[in-house]
Parts: structure tokens; sequence; C-alpha cells
């Protein structure tokens, strides 16, 4: 299986100032179309997890452009370019190469 | 609107059975391909099954060793787990997620339930 490793584990972010969160994967994640196979979800408090970016950097519907999503084979970046406190939750990477599909350990951003 | 709702979760002794439910509304349920992922609550999330549109093809994580079984009932527009030989390490928030095609030739999970509890104890 394709292991996912985030880090940090825990972001205390100020509002208004930027975040990134890193994401590796243990094997590439390029698709011989040449699409990289990296998704981003976002499970906020007490609620489901929904769809960030897919394909890397590709935002989901909705997603406001203060999302970006960066990075090829195996190292990702989702950046937040000025966190509000709606932003607060539990991000994770997966990958949508192989099955299974595998999450990263999840990284929780917290308003300071 | 689209929805998804898991229920069926429960308390179990080990060795026990449960089956989980997961009714969909709000789209064309026979069209896509269906998953079941699990989550220790405040822990990561672990995909579990998946099943085809007309439910010819399942996969499963190779911790299921043949306990689970994934299908779909498409005229009720209901996903299923069964699963059986239930361990202490099964206990966990099980979700259904729909996936989507969001661009050329992929998929993500675009719709989630909010999940119903398992927890496998004596």
């Amino acid at each position: 299986d394709i292991v996912m490793t985030q880090s940090p584990l825990s972001l205390p972010v100020t509002p208004g100032e930027p975040a990134s969160i890193s994401c590796r994967s243990s094997q590439t994640l390029l698709h011989s179309n040449g699409y990289t196979y990296l998704d981003w979800y976002v499970q906020k408090p007490g609620q489901s997890p929904q769809l960030l970016m897919y394909l890397g950097f590709h935002r989901a519907s909705g997603v406001p452009d203060r999302f970006s999503g960066s990075g090829s084979g195996t190292d990702f970046i989702l950046k937040i370019s000025r966190v509000e406190a709606d932003d607060v939750g539990v991000y994770f990477c997966m990958q949508g190469l192989l099955t299974p599909r595998t999450f990263g350990q999840g990284t929780k951003v917290e308003i300071k | 609107d689209v929805q998804l709702v898991e229920s069926g979760g429960g308390l179990v002794v080990p060795g026990g059975s449960l089956r989980l439910s997961c009714a969909a509304s709000g789209f064309t349920f026979g069209r896509y391909w269906m998953h079941w992922v699990r989550q220790v609550p405040g822990k990561g999330l672990v995909w579990v099954s998946r099943v085809n549109p007309d439910g010819s093809i399942v996969d499963y994580a190779n911790f299921v060793n043949g306990r689970f079984t994934i299908s779909r009932d498409n005229a009720q527009e209901t996903l299923y787990l069964q699963m059986n030989s239930l361990r202490g390490d099964d206990s966990a928030l099980y979700y259904c997620a729909r996936v989507e095609l969001v661009a050329d030739d992929y998929v993500a999970f675009d719709v989630w339930g909010q999940g119903t509890m398992v927890t496998v104890s004596s």
C-alpha cells in the first residue's frame, strides 16, 4: 500500500497569516496520463470530510482561491494564503492512484 | 439535496456481526461507485471497501480478510456493508461515500454521509 505522511500534525495559525501543510507519498503519484493522483480533504469540527482539492491543485467546487495545492511525484503542499476562522479542522491528503486509497494521518489546523 | 444517510451501527461483542446501510437520495444512485471509509474518532481515515455501479466489482482493504461484504440495491438506492467476525479494532465511525468524476478518468469522494458508529466490545 502507498503510505502517506503529513507534517505537521498540529498547526496553530493566526488569522490572516498563511499556513502550509506537507504531504509525502511512499511512491510517485504521477499517473501515465500526466496527472498527479493526490487529493486533499478537510474535516471541520463535528462534520464529515469534504473534498478540498483534487489532482494535486484543482480546487473543488466552492473552495476559495485562498487554498492552493502544489507538488509533484511524491511531495505535495497545501497552502492557505490567509487563514480564516472557518478554516479550522483536520486536513487529510489522500492518494487516488492505487487501491486501497490511503490517507495521511491528518493535520489539525487551529486558531492561536 | 444529494444525501447519504448511514444506519445500522451499534454495540456488538467480539466475533459478532452487524449490517450497515447507507440510504442515498437526491441523485441517480445506480450510476455511481460507492465506498465505505472508517475513522476511529479523533484519528485518521481508513478506506474499507468499494463497489461498482452494478455491484459486479468489489474491492476490500487487506485487513478485511474475508470478514466484510459490500453490496448494493440500486432499486432501493441503498449501499450495505455486512460485517462478520468483528474485532475490537473494527470499532470506528463508518462513512459511506460517493465518488464522482471530477476530471478525465479521475474520481474523488464528493459526497459523504454523517457516519454510523460501530463499537466492538464485550
